[in-house]
């Protein structure tokens, strides 16, 4: 089945320390994406990449890093998380082409920084 | 950066009303995609427009393309319940890279 797994789906963490969350996909896209979703200001990108060792800053990439080390993984790193972070957050993957192809979400992981 | 804006933020409508939602780009967009999301749930891709004025339907959604590729909607002919839920539209510029819009979220009262 096609999917982009996240992972965790809920963390409750403190300011300052270092968290990961996972992103996989297994449909061999080139494109994948990290976005937060805020009440009222939508999905905004937080970094993306187009393929491996390729990524790019979003709308929104402070205190955020992110990997490209393989195709299929996508991992979205705060180094010293702060509460301005606690969000809902998403990846996304595509397939690059003209046009790009639809975006597969995860599932989503609700991140609260206390 | 990008901007894709949408409107309304927020829609509430009786059951088996319509309901609109718009979306606008401050720059030319190579191709529009439409998204829901339902309550606790991740945004679904729903459909693509490329062409400039195109027009496409899925039973009781109509979406629109822009002529000048700068704007799109989407309407929902009698809505339902089912219909609940966050609509986005995502905007590219032909780079390759997606920027979703702001979303309206569908409140459907019974």
């Amino acid at each position: 089945e096609a999917q982009v797994t996240q992972n965790p789906r809920y963390l409750i963490t403190v300011t300052g320390k270092k968290l990961t969350v996972t992103c996989s996909q297994n449909m061999n896209h080139e494109y994948m994406s990290w976005y937060r979703q805020d009440p009222g200001l939508g999905l905004r990108q937080i970094y993306y990449s187009m393929n491996v060792e390729v990524t790019d800053k979003g709308d929104v990439p402070e205190g955020y890093k992110v990997s490209r080390k393989e195709k299929r993984n996508f991992p979205l790193i705060l180094e010293s998380p702060s509460p301005n972070q606690t969000s809902l957050y998403f990846c996304a993957s595509s397939l690059i082409g003209s046009p790009i192809t639809e975006a597969f979400f995860g599932q989503g992981t609700r991140l609260t920084v206390v | 950066g990008q901007q894709v804006m949408q409107i309304p933020q927020y829609q509430h409508v009786q059951e088996g009303e319509d309901f609109t939602t718009y979306c606008n780009s401050s720059t030319t967009l190579s191709n529009i995609q439409w998204y829901k999301q339902r309550p606790g749930g991740h945004p679904v891709f729903l459909i693509q427009l490329v062409k400039s004025g195109e027009v496409k339907k899925q039973k009781r959604l109509t979406f629109q393309f822009g002529e000048a590729k700068k704007n799109s909607s989407l309407h929902i002919t009698a809505t339902q319940t089912t219909d609940v839920g966050t609509y986005f539209c995502a905007g590219e510029t032909g780079a390759n890279n997606l920027f979703f819009g702001t979303g309206t979220r569908l409140t459907v009262i019974p």
